[in-house]
Order: structure tokens, then sequence, then C-alpha cells
């Protein structure tokens, strides 16, 4: 069975900290890896990864993936409260669909 | 910057009505997806269409579901007769072309209350 997942599934830090999200999958055909950040409603694209070991960098918020062991990580540095969401890594399977992790919801404190 | 947008943003319904959520994917868009999250669960795949057809369905999207283009513009699911279990928040999705077909750009939602 195809699956994805994601950890922690919670996670609360201070202002300032650095995370690292973790997403392993199991996926037949695997085509590309997504994060997406999720706040209210819709899932906002981030970042996708096809090659391994090149990283994908946007401000404060970097991703990389390993197609050997099936992973890939996603770290914000000097977190701020505007990155508190929930987080989704989702893997493109063949030619169409997303597969969904469960998500891991990042909490920023003052 | 262009968006997906969807109507209506909360739908309720009794069970085995009708209900159609509509899409408008961003306009140069040639694949297009519905997914939905039950509260607490999993993003999942129900369908994606390309070229006026479906493409692939999950086993989720049964005779109950369809999917249509009606004209350039539009998208929607159709679920024939609700059922409880229907009660989720419905994400439709488009991405540009075949190259980039996994970058997919969600709408922001139409959650389904089926009582």
């Amino acid at each position: 069975e195809d699956k994805v997942v994601q950890s922690p599934l919670s996670l609360v830090v201070h202002e300032g900290d650095t995370v690292t999200l973790n997403c392993s999958y199991e996926v037949t055909n695997f085509r590309s890896l997504l994060w997406y950040k999720q706040e209210k409603k819709a899932p906002t694209f981030l970042f996708m990864l096809t090659s391994s070991g090149i990283e994908k960098k946007s401000g404060r918020l970097s991703s990389i993936l390993d197609k050997k062991e099936l992973f890939s990580i996603l770290n914000i540095t000097a977190t701020q409260t505007g990155d508190s969401a929930i987080y989704l890594c989702a893997v493109g399977q063949g030619a169409q669909k997303l597969v969904f992790g469960q998500g891991t919801r990042l909490t920023i404190n003052p | 910057e262009p968006e997906v947008t969807q109507t209506p943003s909360h739908q309720v319904t009794q069970m085995g009505q009708e209900v159609i959520l509509r899409c408008v994917p961003i306009s140069n868009h040639l694949y297009f997806y519905w997914y939905r999250q039950i509260l607490g669960q999993k993003v999942e795949f129900l369908v994606s269409f390309y070229n006026n057809e479906i493409s692939e369905k999950s086993e989720i999207f049964d005779d109950q579901f369809s999917v249509e283009r009606p004209d350039g513009s539009n998208f929607t699911l159709k679920i024939r007769s609700t059922k409880l279990e229907d009660s989720a928040m419905y994400f439709c999705a488009s991405s540009l072309d075949m190259l980039s077909y996994n970058e997919q750009f969600f709408g922001p939602g139409t959650r389904l209350t089926v009582l």
C-alpha cells in the first residue's frame, strides 16, 4: 500500500528556533515530492523536488530529497509566528495524483 | 497572481440530495483535480481530468461522483445522492502541463456538510 508518513505530527517551538520536518514515503511510480503549507484552508505550494541531493531554498525555508532512503526534510530557520501552520508532504505518483501525508502541525510561540 | 477559485465556500445539504461543487482553475492550466479532506484526516485524491475526460480516479470516486468541464473556465464535481460520510472539505486543484503536472495549485476549498 502506498504511504507517506510525516513526523513529528505536532511541534511547538519558540520564535527564532530552527525546525526540521520529516517525510518518508513508500509509493510506487514515484515522480516527485512536494511540500505544502496549510493555514486555514487551501494547501499553498512551497517546493517540488524531483532529484536527490539538490537543496531547494526559498527565504528561510529549504528542502532536500533522498530518493535512496525515501525521505525528505523541510527546514525552517529563524521561525516566526507566521510560520505556524500544518505542513503537508505529498508524493506525485505516476501521471496524475498526489498522495499526502497526515501533516505536521507546527506552532511557533512568541 | 492567478489562483484557483471555488464556490460555494460552505454547502449544507440533506442526505440523499445532489450537490454540485464548482471550481475555476488557473486559466492556462490543462490538468484539473479534485481532492477531499475529512476533518482530522489526510487529503485524499479523488479524480484527475485532462482533455475533457477523466484520466485517473480513486476508489472513493464511485458512481455517485461525476466531473465535468461545462465551458472553458469551470470545472465541477457532482455528488448525486449525498451520504453522511461525504461530509468533508473538497479541494479543486490545477496544474499547467505534462512537465509540471505534479506541481498542483489548490483552491480554498468547499466545506460540504451532509445532514
